[in-house]
């Protein structure tokens, strides 16, 4: 069972919609969880954590984690075609990371 | 926020031959990392590079494949040996921030190999 598991999308959203990006985690003892943006032909790039269970909000960005449930989410509030790129979340495993596949998504003008 | 960059930003190797990826990061850090990203997957920790003594493997990979050396605490070199066309990815590395929840990556290093 891999420990982080994410729909690889593609996403593809009109400008300005809401978007909702998904992961679940196969072990509760994670406590740190986190959000990276990676655009084309570039490394990922920290975008949000979160530690526990609860929201963090960042501007357009919000992130929750769900421990019950296993369940850690990002929303992106009034996209833009800027946010276009590849969102993946990943869980420290004692600062190893685990990452998901990777959502591509597509802010549409 | 952190500054790291890699050397080569890419390269095309014959199949057998070795390539060392450099790894500078702008501040002294503790923990550095390189990961794998094949085409259209998630990043893979390669290993640990630690300061000083050997680098520490996950499962699956092997020093003798991936050697690693930590000479001082901003710099580190990967090395993937008799590569093959399976080796063709981006290798990234990473440091550890202050903060427990901070990963900072580098740009990645694009290899193919023929």
């Amino acid at each position: 069972q891999k420990e982080v598991e994410q729909d690889p999308g593609p996403l593809s959203v009109p400008e300005g919609a809401i978007v909702s990006l998904n992961c679940t985690y196969s072990n509760s003892a994670f406590q740190y969880f986190m959000w990276y943006r990676q655009y084309s032909r570039k490394g990922p790039e920290l975008l949000m954590y979160t530690y526990s269970s609860g929201n963090k909000e960042d501007g357009r960005f919000t992130a929750q984690v769900d421990k019950s449930s296993k369940y850690i989410s990002l929303f992106i509030r009034d996209s833009q075609p800027s946010d276009s790129a590849t969102y993946l979340c990943a869980v420290d495993n004692d600062y190893k990371l685990s990452f998901g596949a990777g959502t591509t998504v597509t802010v549409r003008a | 926020s952190a500054v790291i960059s890699q050397k080569p930003s890419r390269d095309i190797c014959q199949r057998g031959t070795s390539l060392t990826i450099q790894c500078q990061v702008d501040s002294q850090v503790t923990m550095m990392f390189w990961y794998r990203q094949q085409p259209g997957q998630s990043l893979t920790l390669i290993a640990t590079a630690n300061q000083g003594s050997e680098a520490t493997y996950e499962s699956g990979f092997v020093i003798d494949k991936f050697p690693i050396s930590r000479p001082n605490l901003t710099f580190s070199t990967l090395t993937v040996s008799n590569m093959s066309p399976e080796d063709s990815s981006i290798y990234l590395c990473s440091e550890q921030g202050a903060l427990r929840n901070e990963q900072f990556f580098g740009p990645g290093t694009r290899l193919t190999v023929l």
